[in-house]
């Protein structure tokens, strides 16, 4: 499977500001995704990130809120626009794997709003 | 105000047992399914997956069994260590190419 970092691993941020995370893949991969997992919860899906094109939102996830760029097919980039403290989650990145229904998921990115 | 996570639903197994996690999902046409395993502070870990046309697939110490008539799903871990310590997520893909994720069991196994 594919080798998939993410930047930052955590942060704590204040309300009103924004935070754009890494996520970074050591192969080529046609499809990347980016989920939320608030405290004790499950994984939701936030949007497909398309190389080339605009990424696909979830409902419920708008691009003002989540900009995402994908501006290669081993990167892309989430933005957690004007932070209010109900977006203290886990952002996590993942990438469709070979056969192409299996995902593989980055560590994480642990973020606090104060 | 400040939001309350869920309570994950608690397997508790004394170490050496098998462990059974089970799972429903939502989608009669989902054709693919996913167990994860997370430790604490990590991202989830692909464990097995099956296919709709399987019942039973096993890998290292681990088996997955599908029960497409009543939309269940589970997950046998044979002689559980205390690795194996960690919330255990089924995943379903919906033919929409998006996985969509159960509530998470909490395993925690006493050595």
């Amino acid at each position: 499977s594919a080798v998939i970092s993410q930047k930052p691993s955590r942060d704590i941020c204040q309300r009103g500001t924004s935070l754009t995370i890494q996520c970074q893949v050591d192969s080529q991969v046609t499809m990347m995704f980016w989920y939320r997992q608030q405290p004790g919860q499950s994984l939701t899906l936030i949007a497909t990130a398309n190389q080339g094109s605009e990424a696909t939102y979830e409902s419920g996830f708008v691009i003002d809120k989540f900009p995402i760029s994908r501006p290669n097919l081993t990167f892309s980039t989430l933005t957690v626009s004007n932070m209010s403290p109900e977006d203290s989650s886990i952002y996590l990145c993942s990438v469709e794997g070979l056969a192409g229904d299996e995902q593989y998921f980055g560590p994480g990115t642990r973020l606090t709003v104060t | 105000g400040e939001s309350v996570g869920l309570h994950l639903p608690t397997l508790s197994v004394q170490e050496g047992d098998n462990s059974i996690i089970n799972c429903a999902y939502s989608n009669s046409a989902s054709d693919y399914f996913i167990w994860y395993k997370q430790e604490s502070g990590k991202g989830p870990q692909f464990i097995i997956d099956i296919r709709s046309n399987m019942d039973k697939r096993q890998g290292q110490r681990v088996t997955v069994l599908l029960n497409k008539t009543v939309k269940h799903l589970s997950l046998q871990i044979a002689a559980t260590q205390p690795g194996d310590s960690a919330v255990y997520f089924c995943a379903e893909n919906n033919q929409g190419g998006k996985l969509i994720f159960g509530q998470g069991t909490e395993l925690s196994v006493k050595p």
